[in-house]
């Protein structure tokens, strides 16, 4: 069955700690691969959008990566306002959408 | 703000009954999304519509339907309501016919007593 699966579903991390956020899936064909951000209460915000194998976009903080399984989403030195639930979402060759649960990020002062 | 309006923000109604949810897309964009957020499944692709037209299903239910207006704003029907469709409906817009980077709005909050 496809899916998209988050890892880790919660992260708490320190001000300025780095880390990544894992985003693996299991489609058919992938014809692309986008991160939103969605703070509690309020619609996903579009971050990134990943085509092919090796691509990688950055904005500030953040630097999006894609491999064919699976994509990461780096974090440089957070900021408490980086938290909220980052999602993942695969749109496949059959022309199906699906978004992943998120990884719900905590960034502590 | 994306640009995107819903209307009613919350909705509150019973088992059995049927309600519409309206979504206006951003000025341009001709594809419209209908998604459900619920606590224990996510956020669930339902259904795309593009210039008209629809485009892609995904786990829509037969009770929901929507469609796309020409001025290009969408209604999502819900009917037979059911305790378990209580969850945020998030409409969301695109420019183009291929599902990349979505404008969502701020949700249609319905509750199911």
């Amino acid at each position: 069955e496809d899916q998209v699966t988050q890892s880790p579903e919660a992260l708490r991390l320190q001000e300025g700690e780095s880390s990544s956020l894992n985003c693996s899936y299991t489609v058919s064909g992938l014809r692309g691969l986008f991160w939103y951000r969605q703070d509690p209460g309020k619609g996903p915000e579009f971050l990134f959008t990943l085509y092919s194998a090796g691509e990688e976009k950055e904005k500030e903080r953040l630097k999006a990566t894609l491999t064919k399984k699976e994509s990461f989403l780096h974090i440089t030195a957070p900021k408490p306002e980086d938290s909220a639930t980052y999602l993942c979402a695969v749109d496949d060759t059959g022309n199906q959408f699906y978004f992943g649960t998120g990884t719900s990020l905590t960034v502590i002062p | 703000d994306s640009g995107v309006t819903q209307t009613p923000k919350h909705l509150i109604t019973a088992t059995g009954q049927r309600v519409t949810l309206r979504c206006s897309p951003r000025s341009g964009d001709l594809s419209v999304y209908w998604y459900q957020q619920s606590l224990d499944q996510g956020l669930q692709f339902l259904i795309q519509y593009y210039n008209g037209e629809e485009r892609a299903k995904g786990n829509i239910l037969e009770r929901f339907s929507a469609q796309q207006f020409p001025d290009l704003h969408s209604e999502l029907n819900l009917s037979s309501l059911e305790l378990g469709d209580s969850a945020l409906y998030f409409c969301a817009s695109s420019v183009g016919g291929r599902r990349g980077e979505q404008f969502f709005g701020p949700g249609t909050r319905l509750t199911v007593l």
